[in-house]
């Protein structure tokens, strides 16, 4: 699976739009782009994925660049109950295929 | 709403007992799965298995096995704990093939082996 690169911590204004990055540059035709984040005291949760076309469900959207080498995670109106981990995953599908976790951005929403 | 169940939320063990943390998933998934989280690593895979009897090593099996007997329970073993094996257990359960999406993750059991 391809390796990815996030910032290591974030802020954001509450009732601003936090823009999460992710770099994946290595990234093969196959491979879906994930985020999942983690809030304190919690285990993972799902956010969305996507493979070459934009994504957007009622948590965020997702916009990967037209070479799907990077990809931005948008919450449009970030919440102090945003606040978490959050994780860049890329991965095949398939049914050998699993989760592998980075270490993730750590988003602080501020008031 | 898919649950997935882990034994206990805060377990203190000593050095060299064996200890089992268990998991229980009630959405009759077929994969299962056993991380553990330490501060600066992020979660590391340490098993999994896509369906009853069946295991894989993850990415730091050392230390630990795991046992899968009924579909819905997925049980991780610390044959004799260490210090080292001090982190946070967390369990996830999807359904194949490749449902990276679908993963639900119980809410982790925090180990101290002293």
């Amino acid at each position: 699976d391809a390796k990815t690169t996030q910032p290591t911590s974030m802020d954001c204004a509450e009732g601003r739009a936090a823009n999460l990055p992710c770099n994946h540059s290595t990234i093969s035709g196959n491979e879906y782009v994930y985020w999942y984040r983690q809030i304190h005291s919690q285990g993972p949760q799902y956010i969305i994925h996507g493979l070459k076309n934009n994504e957007t469900n009622e948590m965020a959207s997702l916009i990967i660049t037209e070479d799907r080498k990077s990809s931005t995670l948008i919450l449009p109106h970030a919440t102090l109950r945003d606040t978490a981990v959050y994780y860049c995953i890329v991965s095949h599908t398939g049914t050998a295929s699993k989760l592998t976790f980075g270490t993730g951005t750590r988003l602080q929403v501020t008031l | 709403d898919v649950k997935v169940t882990q034994s206990s939320r805060y377990l203190v063990k000593r050095t060299g007992e064996k200890v089992f943390l268990e998991c229980v998933q009630d959405m009759d998934h077929e994969n299962m799965f056993w991380y553990r989280q330490d501060p600066g690593l992020g979660l590391r895979l340490i098993y999994f298995s896509y369906d009853v009897k069946m295991k894989e090593k993850g990415d730091i099996p050392e230390g630990y096995s795991v046992s899968r007997e009924k579909k819905e329970r997925f049980s991780l073993i610390l044959e004799s704990a260490s210090t080292n094996q001090t982190s946070m257990y967390l369990c996830a359960s999807t359904r194949p093939p490749g449902d990276l999406w679908g993963y639900t993750f119980g809410s982790g059991t925090r180990l101290t082996v002293v």
